[in-house]
């Protein structure tokens, strides 16, 4: 049962341009969404976050949407640069859940 | 760094065999959690732990176990290893681990098992 789902498994970008990495979630119960970003060779490193009560979190070049009615958050990055090429992430949780589900990931790659 | 520490980073056995893979989380953290990565695959939650109490369990096979120790450091033990558990094995820690388990956590470097 995949309640986190990230259906593109890749997506290409040039340095510069906006990165919009997208989310579906199932469980309605989940009330705070996480986003990760990996590095080959790495443990997977914590990048944005936003709450339930929120639709929009921003930091930095990273803003996170988050639609409740339609089950779906999505990252934009921008503008994307090389060192942003990773896998991303997309998890979720909720409160008194006790465990972090994470999707199957976006592999990034921002071409010079 | 994110400070949680996991041994061995490299292991290869046989079909059959056990393992014992080892987490230290983040000094101060009372959370430990186990994930499995296998090929294009994503990060699939086994087994969380809290102050030494089991919390929460995932997709844990029977074949997997795990514990956390009185000083908080983790083990998951994985026996009569098969083809299909060659996978990254991530630990990560967290402050939470009750009734707010919304922080963030913090991943190891992970365990690369491969089972021939």
């Amino acid at each position: 049962d995949q309640q986190v789902k990230q259906n593109s498994p890749s997506l290409s970008v040039q340095e510069g341009r906006i990165s919009i990495l997208n989310c579906d979630y199932t469980n309605s119960m989940f009330d705070y969404f996480l986003w990760y970003k990996k590095y080959p060779a790495e443990g997977p490193t914590f990048l944005i976050s936003i709450s339930s009560i929120k639709d929009k979190n921003e930091d930095g070049r990273f803003t996170v949407f988050l639609n409740k009615s339609a089950k779906h958050l999505s990252l934009h990055i921008v503008p994307s640069q090389p060192g942003d090429s990773a896998v991303y992430f997309c998890a979720a949780a909720y409160t008194g859940g006790f465990k972090t589900i994470f999707g199957a990931g976006t592999r990034l790659f921002v071409k010079a | 760094d994110s400070g949680v520490t996991q041994t061995p980073k490299h292991l290869i056995t046989a079909t059959g065999q056990r393992v014992t893979l080892r987490c230290s989380p983040r000094s101060g953290d009372l959370s430990v959690y186990w994930y499995q990565q296998s090929l294009d695959q994503g990060l699939q939650f086994l087994i969380q732990y809290y102050n030494g109490e089991e919390r929460a369990k995932g997709n844990i096979l029977e074949r997997f176990s795990a514990q956390q120790f009185p000083d908080l450091h983790s083990e998951l033990n994985l026996s009569s290893l098969e083809l299909g558990d060659s996978a990254l094995y991530f630990c990560a820690s967290s402050t939470t681990g009750t009734d707010a388990n919304t922080g963030e956590l913090f991943f190891g470097e992970g365990s690369r098992l491969t089972v021939l």
